[in-house]
């Protein structure tokens, strides 16, 4: 079953302006975390941001913010004042506590283009 | 920079042929998970080695195997391959596993085309 969705395959943002990228994700287990990762053409995946999911308040890392919202099961990242530096492909993960609390499970990406 | 290296960059395979791919962890990091990306599409987690034992797996075949070593290396190994195995394949390193914020540092992977 799919775990993570990511609904949006391509984005295009102006340059300066903020930008939101989906994800919902699924769940049985009350303890789980949620992640954000950037993926440049390189192809060395990025942490950006976490939010566990008995966090009350939603996370922040600078320019990125997570709008984690529980009851919908969704995880969307914000990103304000886009640079050009940001055009990458982004991915939502989700890990979850139980027997194999290691399977980190990703969506299938979004890809952000951030016009000048 | 994540301080995690993976060898070699690229590698070009025969269908049949067996490949091993190596990783290097960050200094104190004694889990390492691998995970396979095919073009397009989110990485999967093949599976996780924890003190030196495979600690969970995903799914994929028993050609799939690993190894991790006590100096914080370790090695993806993929018998009989396949034109699917065609993928971008990245080992992320992490400390001590607690709860669910442990964060995973990804090395740059390792393009694996089979030809």
């Amino acid at each position: 079953a799919q775990k993570i969705t990511q609904t949006q395959p391509g984005m295009f943002v102006q340059e300066k302006e903020a930008v939101t990228l989906d994800c919902t994700y699924d769940t049985s287990d009350q303890s789980y975390g949620l992640f954000w990762y950037k993926q440049p053409s390189s192809g060395e995946m990025i942490f950006l941001i976490y939010q566990g999911s008995y966090d009350e308040q939603n996370a922040t890392e600078g320019r990125y913010s997570l709008n984690f919202q529980k009851a919908r099961k969704s995880a969307n990242l914000v990103i304000s004042a886009s640079q050009l530096g940001d055009s990458a492909m982004y991915f939502c993960a989700m890990r979850e506590l139980g027997v194999y609390d290691n399977d980190m499970r990703f969506g299938a990406g979004t890809r952000l283009t951030v016009k000048p | 920079e994540t301080g995690v290296t993976q060898s070699p960059t690229h590698l070009i395979k025969t269908r049949g042929q067996q490949v091993t791919l190596r990783c290097s962890s960050q200094s104190g990091h004694n889990t390492v998970s691998w995970y396979q990306q095919a073009l397009g599409q989110g990485p999967q987690f093949i599976f996780q080695y924890y003190r030196e034992e495979e600690n969970g797996r995903g799914n994929f075949p028993p050609r799939f195997s690993g190894l991790q070593f006590p100096n914080y290396s370790s090695e993806l190994n993929v018998n009989a391959l396949e034109l699917d195995d065609s993928a971008l394949y990245l080992c992320a390193s992490s400390l001590p596993r607690g709860d669910s914020s442990y964060e995973q540092y990804f090395g740059p992977g390792t393009r694996l085309t089979v030809t």
